[in-house]
């Protein structure tokens, strides 16, 4: 199947600092990302959904101007989570949605494991 | 103190068992649902999907149930093996929009 990767795999940030993520699809184009947050024995829940060349849509609750998003190419979403707190500590993951024809499949990536002290 | 935490619905099994993990779901307009399979610290990774046009759908030792008249879910995984053990989660869509996803299931697999 196709493959997403996300960069870094884990990260340890001090409270007031802001932290990138990367996505990014290896092997398809995606127009369309996804970034969701995962909070231990929890769902995923959806934070925003990133296209490329516009802006990002963010589903209710999730600040954009914490979480700013970027989709600058069609292999490429970044996340960053500015002033990071102790709060925002969570596994983040990252989707791309792959397109064939009429048929549609969203990959993961491997997840990135933040914690802010 | 001691804190309350979310507990995750387990089914355990057997190896060589079949499992059954069932989810419902709410939205009657969704039309694509998926299942996943988590293990700790990863991301989900893709076992089957099935589209509502249609009511069973079989991969590699696994079965995807659809019942729409109940909005019910299930994942049918033949001989469990210990490689099983994860979470599993029910995803649902709406056309072309986002994916909507259960709660999870916790499978342990014991030798």
């Amino acid at each position: 199947g196709a493959v997403v990767s996300q960069h870094p795999s884990w990260v340890i940030c001090k409270s007031g600092t802001s932290v990138k993520i990367e996505c990014r699809s290896l092997d398809f184009q995606a127009t369309t990302m996804f970034w969701y947050r995962q909070f231990p024995k929890q769902s995923l829940m959806l934070m925003a959904t990133s296209n490329e060349g516009s802006k990002a849509t963010y589903e209710q609750g999730v600040e954009k101007d914490k979480f700013l998003i970027n989709h600058a190419s069609l292999t490429l979403s970044t996340l960053t989570v500015t002033s990071a707190h102790p709060e925002d500590s969570s596994f983040y993951i990252c989707s791309a949605r792959d397109q064939k024809g009429n048929q549609e499949t969203q990959y993961f990536g491997p997840g990135t494991r933040l914690l802010v002290l | 103190g001691e804190s309350v935490g979310l507990h995750l619905p387990t089914l355990s099994v057997q190896e060589g068992d079949n499992s059954i993990i069932n989810c419902a779901y709410s939205n009657s307009a969704s039309d694509y649902f998926i299942w996943y399979k988590q293990e700790s610290g990863k991301g989900p990774q893709f076992i089957i999907d099935i589209r509502s046009n249609m009511d069973k759908r079989q991969g590699q030792r696994v079965t995807v149930l659809l019942n729409k008249t109940v909005k019910h879910l299930s994942l049918q995984i033949a001989a469990t093996q210990p490689g099983d053990s994860a979470v599993y989660f029910c995803a649902e869509s709406e056309g072309y929009s986002t994916l909507t996803f259960g709660k999870g299931t916790m499978l342990l697999v014991s030798p």
